[in-house]
């Protein structure tokens, strides 16, 4: 069973850091691009960025709101995705998602097929 | 970056309505359209992506439609489970961006 889950939220100043982990189990965490989404409180969906497996040289893609402040990275060693959020704003309040990029026809365009519960980061003084 | 507009906003319908729900975008975006389901505090749920193909487990009463920059989404007979927010997503290029969502509720 394919599970993801994240970890790592809770309340933050303005301009302070918080790294968000998501744990993948159930599936070859290596072979799949992973995504952050964020869901801001009774807001639509944003997408926050793109982690590329090893085969695409883990390279990445983000959001024109977070990119230079935040950072994804992944530890295929432990089945992990991370977004280190730096100088963090009140409107990067939010539940962040962790999601896994379906294969699809060409390998990489199956939707994001699995999320994880999401965790809640809230920026304030 | 790519804009997605959804009509309508929000929709009140009843149990085995056929519900359509359009999707536009900015520009062209090939196939590269997904539709995904969200109720009130769970993550969203993927339902279509290339804006056709249906996700395994989904129910047949969902189908998409559409090409470059007009999509569409049906919900054939309404079921009770269906009321939900909807979002539409393009992933032809980056960033990536979701429509703003159609609310579906109970007439």
């Amino acid at each position: 069973e394919v599970q993801l889950v994240e970890s790592g939220g809770g309340l933050v100043q303005p301009g302070g850091s918080l790294r968000l982990s998501c744990v993948a189990s159930g599936f070859t965490f290596s072979d799949r691009y992973m995504e952050w989404v964020r869901q801001a409180p009774g807001k639509g969906l944003e997408w926050v960025g793109r982690a590329r497996d090893k085969a695409h040289s883990y390279t990445t893609e983000y959001a024109a709101s977070v990119k230079g402040r935040f950072t994804i990275s992944r530890d295929d060693s432990r089945n992990s995705l991370y977004l280190q959020m730096d100088s963090l704003k009140t409107e990067d309040t939010a539940v962040y998602y962790c999601t896994r990029v379906g294969t699809g026809s060409d390998g990489y365009n199956g939707g994001f097929d699995y999320w994880g519960q999401g965790t809640l980061v809230t920026v304030s003084s | 970056a790519i804009q997605m507009t959804q009509s309508p906003s929000s929709l009140s319908a009843s149990v085995g309505d056929r519900v359509t729900i359009t999707c536009r975008a900015s520009q062209g975006i090939r196939n590269d359209l997904a539709w995904y389901q969200q109720k009130p505090g769970k993550a969203p749920k993927l339902l279509i992506y290339t804006v056709s193909s249906l996700q395994s487990g989904v129910p047949s009463r969902f189908s998409g439609s559409g090409s470059g920059t007009d999509f569409t989404l049906t919900i054939s007979s309404l079921q009770p489970e269906d009321f939900a927010t909807y979002y539409c997503l393009q992933d032809y290029n980056y960033p990536f961006t979701f429509g703003p969502g159609t609310k579906v509720d109970i007439k």
